[in-house]
């Protein structure tokens, strides 16, 4: 089946800093979704791109639908401590299928 | 306007029982997905319902089944529990289910099989 290679799996940075995840794929998608998990909680929607080429920004978060429609990056300025989580990524490959996700990348945030 | 909700939120149980899961959408949301979530395997997409049909199906046994009902609200069902079925049980809603849609999670049920 489709497959989503997100990275990295895991990151540990300074607050202030900015951060960056991107997820590929040997596959097209339509719709790129990325998505925060709190412990304990489902994911919670933080942008989602509908064309290629798309750049959107969410307040510190800004997100780009690749030219190619096989990927995706995530960036965060100036990281907070509440910026702590899983993020995933999302896609959908066409029509009424179901979304694929990336295994997510675990962010740490040291103040 | 309310999230998607899920009860239980925890639950424990014993290899071989049965579990209900139940999951109501976000109101006016007709498409009900549900995914398995594990450290290993990350999230993974059980089926999909639509207007009380099923209408995309993940790689799951036979095992893992699932109904909605009229007012969108759906349940899925895991019988014969094996250890390997503990996990966060996650449902999200959408308007159609389609292409263009973003889904929206509810918070999960964390299922713990002993």
């Amino acid at each position: 089946g489709q497959q989503l290679n997100q990275s990295p799996q895991s990151m540990f940075i300074q607050e202030g800093e900015d951060v960056s995840m991107n997820c590929t794929s040997s596959s097209i998608f339509n719709t790129w979704l990325w998505y925060k998990q709190d412990p304990g909680e489902g994911p919670v929607l933080l942008i989602a791109l509908y064309k290629a080429g798309e750049l959107t920004s969410n307040g510190r978060l800004t997100a780009q639908f690749g030219i190619t429609r096989k990927d995706s990056f995530l960036n965060i300025s100036a990281s907070i401590p509440s910026d702590v989580g899983i993020y995933f990524c999302a896609g959908l490959p066409s029509g009424n299928t179901p979304l694929v996700f990336g295994k997510g990348t675990r962010l740490s945030v040291i103040a | 306007k309310a999230g998607v909700t899920q009860t239980p939120r925890y639950l424990i149980k014993t290899r071989g029982q049965q579990v209900t899961l139940s999951c109501s959408p976000i109101s006016g949301h007709r498409s009900v997905s549900w995914y398995q979530q594990t450290p290993g395997q990350g999230l993974q997409f059980l089926f999909e319902y639509f207007s009380e049909t099923q209408r995309n199906k993940g790689n799951f046994p036979g095992r893992f089944s699932g109904r909605q009902f009229s007012n969108s609200r759906s349940e899925m069902n895991v019988s014969t529990l094996e250890l390997g079925d503990s996990a966060l049980y996650l449902c999200a809603s959408s308007l159609y289910g389609s292409g263009v849609e973003t889904q929206y999670f509810g918070p999960g049920t964390r299922l713990l099989v002993l």
